[in-house]
């Protein structure tokens, strides 16, 4: 398995608090993604990001921000959870773009009440 | 607008028979198509890498063939094992961004003893 880990694994919040999710590499791979899952939506990407401190906003980026201070680790941040937001949250790496392979986290399931 | 399907039924196929998957998109012009397994509570793992001046794409059990004429890529498994219950999601990835892949739906797959 790639050496990505997530956590929390599991959450419930309630509307209106601040979450973060930290996803954890040890692969030094350049390229982190934060995606979220839903029935009937498949996987749609929020954030990510190619460098530390750069970073992109994806499809379904509203609601979100992220950060990476260091290569190993990026951070997603509700600002203030929405029951919309109740998910289960990837964390992808890759270490190059454009067609390399992007390896995924066991995931973070939220859920705000 | 772009779009990737695949069938959201699940396929019931006998155990030893052959599983045939299809990935259709519009509106794209894919550089790379990938197809991932997701297990129940996991996340995806990818499985092969096809590019888009490659017609066909072998690993073990497993082919992939993707035409570019019909926007189209077929995902088989022979020799189908119970095993090999999962959901199968097929990505995209067009041009260079740096923005991940593009995932479909999935179709879950059922191997019947």
């Amino acid at each position: 398995d790639a050496g990505i880990t997530q956590s929390p694994r599991h959450k419930v919040t309630e509307t209106g608090t601040p979450v973060t999710l930290r996803c954890h590499q040890t692969e030094n791979h350049r390229y982190m993604y934060w995606y979220r899952q839903d029935p009937g939506h498949g996987l749609r990407l929020i954030h990510y990001s190619y460098g530390v401190k750069d970073t992109d906003k994806g499809e379904v980026s509203d609601g979100y921000s992220v950060s990476r201070s260091k290569t190993e680790d990026f951070l997603l941040t509700l600002e203030s959870a929405t029951s919309s937001q109740t998910s289960v949250y990837f964390c992808a790496i890759s270490p190059v773009v454009s067609g390399n392979t992007i390896y995924f986290g066991e995931g973070s399931w939220l859920t705000v009440v | 607008s772009q779009k990737i399907e695949q069938n959201s039924e699940a396929l019931n196929i006998q155990e030893g028979k052959t599983a045939t998957l299809t990935c259709n998109y519009t509106n794209y012009s894919p550089a790379y198509l990938q197809w991932y397994r997701q297990d129940p509570g996991r996340g995806p793992v990818f499985l092969l890498l096809i590019r888009e001046n490659e017609k066909e794409k072998r690993k073990e059990r497993l082919k992939v063939t993707f035409d570019t004429t019909l926007k189209q890529s077929l995902f088989h498994i022979t020799a189908s094992q119970p095993a090999d219950s999962a959901t199968y999601l097929c990505a995209l990835v067009s041009g260079g961004g740096a923005d991940g892949l593009t995932f479909g739906k999935g179709t879950h797959l059922i191997i019947q003893p």
